[in-house]
């Protein structure tokens, strides 16, 4: 089945910028799909098609996608982006979902 | 503006069937669209479920396949999930998600039931 990587933490200081990374095998060739989630709250989804973004995500948000890595960007970092952030694909081959194991987005 | 409600017990015994219905509003199921089913363990990450066409067509998740079934009631506009032989490891939150097709992103999510796996 496909897997999908994702660091457990980042860290970053406010101002600065973040990068979540989403690993999977030729991933590049994959629609990649990112969620950020508060604690107690449903999922949002923050960046679709690997690079969109729907209404109501800031600009600061931005991603891509190539060979075995996505990323997540995220520019002038705010404590208001502090939360759980999710990557997901379709696997074609299985016609399944996947979701990534979740990167915890801390902010100095 | 779609929103979706998930309903459903809250504690289920072990080895009995867990139950839950997604009412969607604002958007007529039998329109179109994949709905899924995604949980969430405490402290752990998201776990897809399954999804079912508003046709009736289901895809699961190969590791629950065995104990889930999945089915759309479109004259109530609500979709269902039965999971059997439901075990402590079952406990979390379930949550009903809208997508647009199989590659499409999850767009709308419901608030989320916790149902809790317990004698």
């Amino acid at each position: 089945s496909y897997v999908l990587t994702q660091p457990p933490s980042v860290s970053v200081a406010p101002g600065q910028t973040a990068r979540i990374t989403c690993g999977g095998n030729n991933i590049g060739g994959k629609s990649v799909h990112w969620y950020h989630q508060k604690p107690g709250q449903a999922p949002v989804l923050a960046v679709y098609n690997d690079y969109d973004r729907p209404s109501g995500t800031p600009e600061r948000f931005s991603g891509s996608n190539s060979g075995n890595t996505a990323t997540l960007t995220i520019s002038r970092v705010e404590a208001g982006d502090e939360a759980d952030y999710y990557c997901q694909v379709w696997d074609s081959s299985s016609d399944h979902v996947v979701f990534g194991g979740g990167t915890k987005l801390t902010v100095l | 503006q779609v929103q979706l409600q998930e309903s459903g017990p809250g504690l289920v015994k072990p080895s009995e069937t867990l139950s839950l219905s997604c009412t969607v509003s604002g958007y007529s199921i039998s329109t179109g669209y994949y709905w899924g089913w995604i949980r969430q363990s405490p402290g752990k990450g998201l776990e897809w479920i399954g999804n079912i066409y508003h046709s009736g067509t289901t895809y699961y998740n190969p590791s629950l396949k065995s104990r889930v079934t999945m089915s759309v009631d479109t004259s109530k506009n609500r979709f269902s999930m039965r999971m059997t032989s439901v075990a402590a490891a079952d406990t979390a939150v379930y949550y009903c998600a809208r997508s647009g097709e199989m590659a499409a992103p999850f767009d709308y999510w419901g608030q989320g039931a916790l149902v809790t796996v317990s004698s």
